[in-house]
């Protein structure tokens, strides 16, 4: 157990539908990544936030957003969902979100898959 | 951010055989992190390498890190079915992106 914790765990909706993701980093983590992975393929860095605030944006699209909350969990916002936007999408999270050795720790993932 | 190729994108080994994946990077990189995705989970940190040339093992596992810090790779040898999984490389830094991932296969 990573100890960052991902729900819903699986999540099935139809196109044009909006859903959202959540995610509770590791207990004194400050920074929390979010990441798509799509069948067969890599992960792709969506965004970043540290402690409240946006770090980096990765390949984020405009219909996606993300906020980390003073409590530090954060929510993934997928909006307007097309078909290509099924995947497993993973949160991962980090003590300071940027120092030379830190390491990530991700959760379980969420499986959206959009009908 | 930074960008890395691994290859092979997938490897099917027999049982026994060693295996090895290769991340390369077209600049030079500050530390370099492997994680080891198993089917249906989730990436696990495996290791970090910081110093040019440097050499870790675990156990049947030995990380390099090139003298030029723009290269890198996974060795394992005499694979076992616990091995199968989905390799990544991760430049650190700032910004955690991954490399493109080795998927290894083990016959048994």
């Amino acid at each position: 157990d990573s100890g960052v914790t991902q729900t819903p765990k699986h999540l099935i909706t139809a196109t044009g539908q909006r859903v959202t993701l959540r995610c509770s980093p590791r207990s004194g983590d400050l920074s929390v990544y979010w990441y798509q992975q799509s069948l067969d393929q890599g992960l792709q860095f969506l965004i970043q936030y540290y402690n409240g605030e946006e770090r980096a944006k990765g390949n984020i699209l405009e219909r996606f957003s993300a906020q980390q909350f003073p409590d530090l969990h954060s929510e993934l916002n997928l909006s307007s969902l097309e078909l290509g936007d099924s995947a497993l999408y993973f949160c991962a999270s980090s003590v300071e979100g940027g120092a030379a050795n830190e390491k990530l720790f991700f959760g379980s993932g969420t499986q959206l898959s959009v009908l | 951010g930074q960008q890395v190729m691994q290859i092979p994108q997938y490897q099917h080994v027999q049982e026994g055989e060693d295996f090895t994946t290769y991340c390369n990077s077209s600049t030079t990189l500050s530390n370099i992190q492997w994680y080891k995705q198993r089917p249906g989970g989730h990436p696990v940190f495996l290791i970090q390498l910081v110093k040019s040339g440097e050499v870790k093992k675990q156990k049947r596992l030995t990380f390099q890190f090139g003298e030029a810090k723009k290269n890198s790779s996974l060795h394992i040898t005499a694979t076992q079915t616990t091995d199968v999984g989905t390799y990544f490389c991760a430049p650190t830094g700032n910004q955690f992106y991954f490399g493109t991932g080795t998927s290894l296969t083990v016959i048994p």
